[in-house]
């Protein structure tokens, strides 16, 4: 069974924090994905992964950064936390990058 | 540029009734086509898909969608909606053309009553 984790499920920050989630997966995808996920906007890519250190910014990478050092693992980075941050944050990978994705269950990430 | 709406922010139905969500994609090509299903707190989990062949897709938990090139549309149906079935759901588009990055749709917020 296929299987993408997220290090915590849920999270509180301080403003100014740096903040790291971590997502693996066990499929051996080239392809890796972080989402945010806020109330009546859907889904929205901040950055993507197609190699190990190989990375291309979304649609909203601003105050975002990402690590891929290994195939399997994908790391979302929050320089500097800001409350407009809090949100629900989403790992997903895939085979292609406009192929099925599987999805982690989330991390809910407050900052206050 | 590429597009998914869907129409209904939220949609009630009553238990046992016949269910039908819209999506409408812009896309140049044939392209792929997902809907996803969310329960509270959860991950997405892939419903059904469309690659190409039958324009009618059955998925999982007895959800089907049929793939409309006229119309642009990938509508999800169900004939009869179970409780459990409470959730949001995303419509997607994604391709085989290099680089293509899937989109989303904003999401459906389905209620079911008793």
């Amino acid at each position: 069974d296929v299987k993408v984790t997220q290090s915590s499920r849920y999270l509180v920050k301080r403003t100014g924090e740096k903040v790291f989630l971590e997502c693996v997966q066990d499929m051996d995808h080239e392809n890796m994905f972080w989402y945010r996920q806020d109330p009546g906007l859907g889904l929205r890519l901040i950055y993507f992964s197609y190699d190990v250190k190989m990375k291309e910014k979304g649609d909203i990478p601003e105050g975002y950064s990402v690590s891929r050092e290994k195939k399997e693992r994908f790391s979302l980075i929050l320089e500097s936390a800001s409350t407009n941050q809090t949100s629900m944050y989403l790992c997903a990978s895939s085979l292609g990058t406009g192929e099925t994705q599987y999805f982690g269950p989330g991390t809910r990430l407050l900052v206050l | 540029a590429q597009s998914v709406t869907q129409p209904d922010i939220h949609i009630t139905v009553s238990e046992g009734a016949s269910l039908e969500l819209r999506c409408n994609y812009s896309y140049g090509a044939t392209p792929y086509l997902f809907w996803y299903v969310q329960s509270p707190g959860q991950g997405l989990q892939l419903l059904l898909k469309y690659f190409s062949g039958d324009t009618l897709v059955q998925g999982i938990k007895g959800f089907e969608a049929e793939f409309k090139r006229s119309q642009s549309s990938f509508n999800l149906r169900k004939p009869s909606v179970h409780w459990s079935d409470a959730a949001e759901y995303f419509c997607a588009v994604g391709s085989d053309t290099g680089g293509f990055k899937t989109i989303f749709g904003a999401g459906t917020r389905l209620f079911v009553k008793a």
